[in-house]
């Protein structure tokens, strides 16, 4: 697709539920982001990869949160034992340049999560 | 790493030239400056970056004076679409490390 795409786009869960959070991002973009919004405040890094590896980890909140990356595309956020503070927005991103003129972000529509 | 300090909300009416400033003071020689806008339930989208003086594209300008230790996003003729949050990102090194404040909530009214 042309933009990038994540899915699913609303989970609702139970405490203590594993999920897992896709995202496709731009095509031939090398570096993929995730962050996580809660509800009306700004973005909280969490993990970023430039091709299939993540240089920084270190915005995980806890080692309950993992993020895989593969053929330098498809990335999956996966959150075991799921916590009511979990609930919030988390949002993909991915860009061509890591940083100045070629580092715009592309940001998906996120996917939100709901932790019952 | 640089943060980034601008108002929490503005008001505006359709029509008008809205102008948010925000402040960056600890800035580094190789910060570039970005501003970003986003609509309930989407994720951000990218508007204007700059390095210094002016940058002009389609749909906004980007003022920056000589010292860059602030910046001014300058929305002309503003509509009832541009009711949206802002934020103002200064960094440099790379992407991962930009912080987020909470933006400014721009709402427009008719």
């Amino acid at each position: 697709g042309a933009g990038v795409s994540q899915s699913p786009s609303n989970k609702v869960t139970e405490k203590g539920k594993d999920v897992e959070l896709r995202c496709d991002p731009i095509s031939g973009h090398t570096a993929l982001y995730w962050y996580r919004q809660r509800l009306g405040q700004g973005l909280e890094f969490l993990i970023y990869f430039q091709g299939n590896s993540a240089p920084d980890k270190s915005g995980l909140p806890s080692d309950r949160f993992s993020a895989e990356r593969t053929g330098e595309s498809v990335s999956t956020l996966t959150i075991q034992r799921t916590q009511q503070e979990d609930s919030a927005v988390y949002l993909c991103a991915s860009s061509f340049g890591t940083s100045g003129p070629t580092g715009e972000l592309f940001f998906g529509e996120g996917s939100r999560l709901t932790v019952l | 790493l640089a943060k980034t300090t601008q108002p929490i909300s503005m008001d505006s009416y359709e029509g008008q030239e809205v102008n948010i400033t925000c402040s960056h003071n600890n800035i580094a020689t190789n910060d570039y400056i970005t501003w970003y806008q986003q609509f309930p339930s989407q994720g951000p989208r990218f508007i204007i970056q700059g390095y210094k003086t002016k940058v002009t594209n389609e749909v906004a300008s980007l003022f920056i004076p000589a010292d860059r230790k602030s910046s001014t996003l300058s929305l002309p003729r503003v509509s009832l679409s541009d009711t949206a949050v802002y934020y103002c990102l200064v960094g440099g090194n790379s992407n991962y490390q930009l912080i987020w404040g909470a933006g400014t909530k721009l709402i427009i009214k008719p």
